[in-house]
C-alpha cells in the first residue's frame, strides 16, 4: 500500500511568487491534514480536511494560503504571494475514516525556501 | 488548548547506553499521546501511541513510553540505543476539537545523536 506522497520535495522561489504544494493521502483516508515546521520550531497544524470539506482551518496563517481537496482525494496548498517567513517544511498527513483517535500517517514533507 | 513541552533540544548518548526523552503536556482531560520519529530525509513515523488502558506502552524499534497523569508526562525510553536511532523525536498530544475530531499538537522535537 502506498504511503502519503508529497510533491515537490523541494521548492525554491522568490518572494512574491506563487507555489503550489501537492499531497496524495493513503487511499481511503478521509482525513487529511497540513502542518508546517519553521526551522527549529514545533510542527504546527495548518488545517484539516474531512473528504473535500475543511473541518478545521484555524492554523492557516493568513489569506495568502489556500488549501483545496478536489473530490476528497489529493490536496493542494497554494501560497500566493510567498513571503520570506513562509519558508519551512510543509508536511501532509492522513488518517482513516472517522473522528478517531487515530494514528496520522505522514508524508516526507516539502521543503519550501523563499528568497 | 493543549500544549507539549520537550525540554531537551539535543541529547547525545553512547551506543548501547539507555535513553530517556522527556515530554510534558498540558491538557484538561485525558489526552491522546504520541511519539513520532523523523530520520533525515524521511517523513514522521509513529513509534507508539497511548489512547487508554495500560499506561506503559510498547512501540516499534524497542521503544516504550509511560503515561504518568500525575506528572503530565509521557517520556520515551529505550534500554540500549543503536546508532540507527539517531534522528529527531517528536512528542505530540491529541485532543478533540469543537467538531469532535482529533487535533494533534506537537512539541519542538529532540535531536538525538548517538556516538560510538
Amino acid at each position: 500500500e502506498a504511503g502519503v506522497t508529497q510533491f515537490p520535495s523541494h521548492s525554491v522561489i522568490e518572494k512574491g511568487q506563487t507555489v503550489t504544494l501537492r499531497c496524495d493521502p493513503i487511499s481511503g483516508h478521509d482525513n487529511l491534514y497540513w502542518y508546517r515546521r519553521v526551522m527549529g520550531k514545533e510542527i504546527k497544524f495548518l488545517l484539516h480536511f474531512v473528504k473535500e470539506s475543511k473541518q478545521d482551518e484555524s492554523g492557516m496563517p493568513n489569506n495568502r494560503f489556500l488549501a483545496e481537496r478536489t473530490g476528497g482525494t489529493y490536496s493542494t496548498l497554494k501560497v500566493q504571494p510567498a513571503e520570506l517567513e513562509d519558508s519551512g517544511v510543509y508536511f501532509c498527513a492522513s488518517s482513516q475514516v472517522g473522528r478517531g483517535p487515530y494514528e496520522q500517517y505522514f508524508g516526507p514533507g516539502t521543503r519550501l525556501t523563499v528568497t | 488548548a493543549q500544549s507539549v513541552t520537550q525540554p531537551d533540544i539535543h541529547i547525545t548518548v553512547s551506543e548501547g547506553a539507555s535513553l530517556e526523552l522527556r515530554c510534558n503536556y498540558s491538557y484538561g482531560a485525558t489526552p491522546y499521546l504520541f511519539w513520532y520519529v523523523q530520520s533525515p530525509g524521511q517523513g514522521l513515523q509513529l513509534l507508539l501511541k497511548y489512547f487508554s488502558g495500560d499506561t506503559l506502552v510498547q512501540g516499534i524499534k524497542g521503544f516504550e513510553a509511560e503515561f504518568k497523569r500525575s506528572q503530565s508526562s509521557f517520556n520515551l525510553r529505550k534500554p540500549s540505543v543503536h546508532w540507527s536511532d539517531a534522528a529527531e523525536y517528536f512528542c505530540a498530544v491529541g485532543a478533540r476539537n469543537s467538531g469532535g475530531y482529533q487535533k494533534v499538537t506537537f512539541g519542538t522535537g529532540t535531536k538525538l545523536q548517538v556516538i560510538p
